[in-house]
């Protein structure tokens, strides 16, 4: 099972708007409404921020949300804060194996 | 609170075996479908491992197919993670991974342990 793809970094000011993208195939992402998105700061634990494409657990912020079109999931963080400046992770349920992740996205606040 | 604590991570070498711990609290661990999911230095996240709640079926990433046990004790809310034949490129950091439960219809991780760093070197 491949990895899905995201982009290596994505950056932007405090403030704005920035979204990552996770492309996959029909076999993943655009097979099933089950895309997760998880945040990672150095050497931490993965935390999850999005699940099932669009809801946010409880105590994530609302500045964080999903979508999905085809095989391409999207995260999305407004209003850009410094505390948001970590790696991201899609992952999604596969039909080949339980669960694939992206390739990981470097967040960075200008 | 839940808890996820690995332990039993370490240096090893080429060929040699290792068994990862994750103890479990907070919650009702027999419930809960558990996964490993590794870390290697600088890259990304794999999904390595899964057995469901009362261990009748695990299923494992094709890179640790034959290599790799993982097995739970319920009565000691503790997940396990056998390792044999270790090659330097399962060097990684070792995280256990609770999913959500199954009667959700939905499939995420909803809690994570702070992982354990195996490094396989001579």
């Amino acid at each position: 099972q491949s990895a899905l793809t995201q982009p290596a970094s994505v950056s932007g000011s405090p403030g704005q708007s920035i979204t990552i993208s996770c492309t996959g195939t029909s076999s993943d992402v655009g097979g099933y409404n089950y895309v997760s998105w998880y945040q990672q700061h150095p050497g931490k634990a993965p935390k999850l921020m999005i699940y099932d494409v669009n809801n946010r657990p409880s105590g994530v912020s609302n500045r964080f949300s999903g979508s999905k079109s085809g095989n391409t999931a999207s995260l999305t963080i407004s209003g850009l804060q410094a505390e948001d400046e970590a790696d991201y992770y899609c992952s999604s349920y596969a039909s080949s194996s339980p669960y694939v992740f992206g390739t990981g996205t470097r967040v960075t606040v200008l | 609170e839940v808890q996820l604590v690995e332990s039993g991570g370490g240096l090893v070498q080429p060929g040699g075996s290792l068994r990862l711990s994750c103890a479990a609290s907070g919650f009702t661990f027999s419930s809960y479908w558990i996964h490993w999911v590794r870390q290697a230095p600088g890259k990304g996240l794999m999904w390595v491992s899964r057995i469901n709640s009362d261990e009748s079926s695990t299923s494992y990433a094709d890179s640790v197919k034959g290599r790799f046990t993982i097995s739970r004790d319920n009565a000691k809310n503790t997940l396990y993670l056998q390792m044999n034949s270790l090659r330097a490129e399962d060097t990684a950091v070792y995280y256990c991974a609770r999913e959500v439960l199954r009667s959700s219809g939905s499939y995420y991780f909803d809690s994570w342990g702070q992982g354990t760093l195996v490094t396989v070197s001579s």
